[in-house]
């Protein structure tokens, strides 16, 4: 089955301690990419990567790394959380035609609270 | 700085009614315009659209965009309860694949 994993699910941690968040999927696309979905905000992109090795940051990249090793792979890394990092954030991946994107898969999404 | 709004915010409507949902934006180097549907879950795809005046459809849904108004429209007909949801419009940009999202309509169909 065609999908998109992320681990853990639901995550409860406190401010400075170091966390990542997994992201794997199955479809060989070159493009992944995380966002961060917060009331009244909407969905905020945080890094995408257009393929193994290329990264590059979204609207709101500060406090976040990423690394894409592997193709299947993105893991998004919160080297020290702060409580306004408490957010639902979604991972999902796409296939390029040429550059142009085409139907994104989200993950079910990871709900994090850093107290 | 980039912008995506969509109107309205909230919509509640009666079973078999038709919605018209609303995307405007602001972006420079635009290449494409997704809408998604996202229940209480993770956001699915509904359409992406890249040229003007050409009807995107699937089923009791459709979709058209404006690249002279800067301006999208979601059509949904005969809505039923399970079109309840948020709806959620995206703007991809040329430089390196960038999206960004619009805050969402929350749409309530009632029996």
């Amino acid at each position: 089955e065609a999908q998109v994993t992320q681990n853990p699910r639901y995550l409860i941690t406190v401010t400075g301690k170091k966390l990542t968040v997994t992201c794997s999927q199955n479809m060989n696309h070159e493009y992944m990419s995380w966002y961060r979905q917060d009331p009244g905000l909407g969905l905020r992109q945080i890094y995408y990567s257009m393929n193994v090795e290329v990264t590059d940051k979204g609207d709101v990249p500060e406090g976040y790394k990423v690394s894409r090793k592997e193709k299947r792979n993105f893991p998004l890394i919160l080297e020290s959380p702060s409580p306004n990092q408490t957010s639902l954030y979604f991972c999902a991946s796409s296939s390029l035609t040429g550059t142009l994107l085409s139907e994104q898969y989200f993950g079910p999404g990871t709900r994090l609270t850093v107290t | 700085e980039d912008k995506v709004v969509q109107s309205p915010l909230s919509l509640v409507v009666h079973e078999g009614d038709t919605v018209t949902l609303n995307c405007s934006y602001e972006v420079t180097n635009f290449r494409s315009l997704l809408w998604y549907k996202q229940e209480k879950k993770a956001p699915t795809f509904l359409f992406m659209l890249t040229s003007s005046g050409i009807e995107k459809k699937s089923g009791r849904l459709s979709s058209i965009l404006d690249k002279k108004e800067l301006f999208s429209i979601l059509n949904i007909t005969a809505t039923q309860t399970g079109d309840s949801a948020v709806y959620l419009c995206a703007v991809e940009r040329t430089s390196g694949s960038r999206l960004t999202f619009g805050e969402g309509t929350q749409l309530t169909v009632n029996p």
